[in-house]
C-alpha cells in the first residue's frame, strides 16, 4: 500500500522567515496530495491541495510543489506568522472512483513553531 | 454553513465496554470517512461510507465497525474496548467524486481505562 514519509518532524523559524516541509510517497497511482493544518484541540484543516496534473499551486503565502517523477511534494510557507504555529500533515490518495473516495494516507506530521 | 459535527467530544470508557461515536457531515456531503489519530501511529484510515455502503476499509480488527444512514449521518462502533483504542477519532466528509477534498470534524477523544 501507499507509504508517505514527511520531514522534518519539528521545525522552528523566526517570524517572517520561510518554512518548507517535504513529503515523499511510494504509490505511483496516487494523484491527489492535500496538506492539512491541525491546531491544538481541533481536527485537521485543509489548507491547500494539488493534483498530479499540476506541478505547482499557490494561495497567498502558501504554495505546494509536486514532482511526480521523484514522487515528492513540498509545502512552502512564506512570511511566517505566529498564528502559523501548528502541526502540518501531508497526505496522498488515488482520488475517487464512482463517487467514492479513496483513503488518505498521511505523513507523521511536522510541528511548526514560529517565534515572534 | 455548519461544519462536520462529531459527538460526543470526550468519552471515558472501561476495558471491555463498547462505544458508539456519531458524525453529522456537512449538508450535501455524502461521503463520510473515519480516521483514528494517536501519537504513535498518526492518522490512520478506518473506513469510508458513501450512499449507506462501506466502500473502503482500513487495517483495523472487526471490533471496529460503522454505518451510514440515509441522511448521510454516520456512526462508528468499537466493541470490547482495549487500552490501545484510546485515541482521537476523526470524521471527515466530502462531496462524492471530488478527489478527497475532505473537511474534518474536531473529533471525539476516547480514553479507555
Amino acid at each position: 500500500g501507499e507509504n508517505v514519509e514527511q520531514h522534518p518532524s519539528t521545525l522552528s523559524v523566526q517570524e517572517g522567515d520561510s518554512a518548507v516541509i517535504k513529503c515523499t510517497y511510494s504509490d505511483s497511482a496516487s494523484n491527489y496530495f492535500p496538506w492539512y493544518k491541525q491546531e491544538l484541540g481541533k481536527g485537521p484543516q485543509l489548507i491547500i491541495d494539488i493534483r498530479s496534473n499540476v506541478g505547482e499551486k499557490k494561495d497567498q503565502r502558501i504554495a505546494v510543489t509536486l514532482n511526480k517523477t521523484a514522487k515528492h511534494f513540498s509545502l512552502h510557507i512564506t512570511e511566517t506568522q505566529p498564528e502559523d504555529s501548528a502541526v502540518y500533515f501531508c497526505a496522498a490518495s488515488k482520488g475517487s472512483s464512482g463517487g467514492s473516495n479513496y483513503k488518505l494516507t498521511f505523513g507523521k506530521g511536522t510541528l511548526l513553531t514560529v517565534n515572534p | 454553513k455548519a461544519g462536520v459535527t462529531q459527538t460526543p467530544r470526550y468519552l471515558i470508557k472501561t476495558r471491555g465496554q463498547q462505544v458508539t461515536l456519531s458524525c453529522s457531515p456537512i449538508s450535501g456531503h455524502r461521503s463520510v470517512s473515519w480516521y483514528q489519530q494517536t501519537p504513535g501511529q498518526g492518522l490512520q484510515f478506518l473506513f469510508e461510507y458513501f450512499s449507506e455502503t462501506q466502500r473502503n476499509k482500513g487495517n483495523f480488527p472487526g471490533r471496529f465497525s460503522g454505518r451510514q444512514f440515509s441522511n448521510s449521518r454516520s456512526e462508528m462502533n468499537v466493541s470490547t474496548l482495549e487500552l490501545g483504542d484510546s485515541a482521537l477519532y476523526l470524521c471527515a466528509s466530502s462531496l462524492p467524486g471530488q478527489g478527497n477534498g475532505y473537511t474534518f470534524g474536531s473529533g471525539t477523544r476516547l480514553t479507555v481505562v
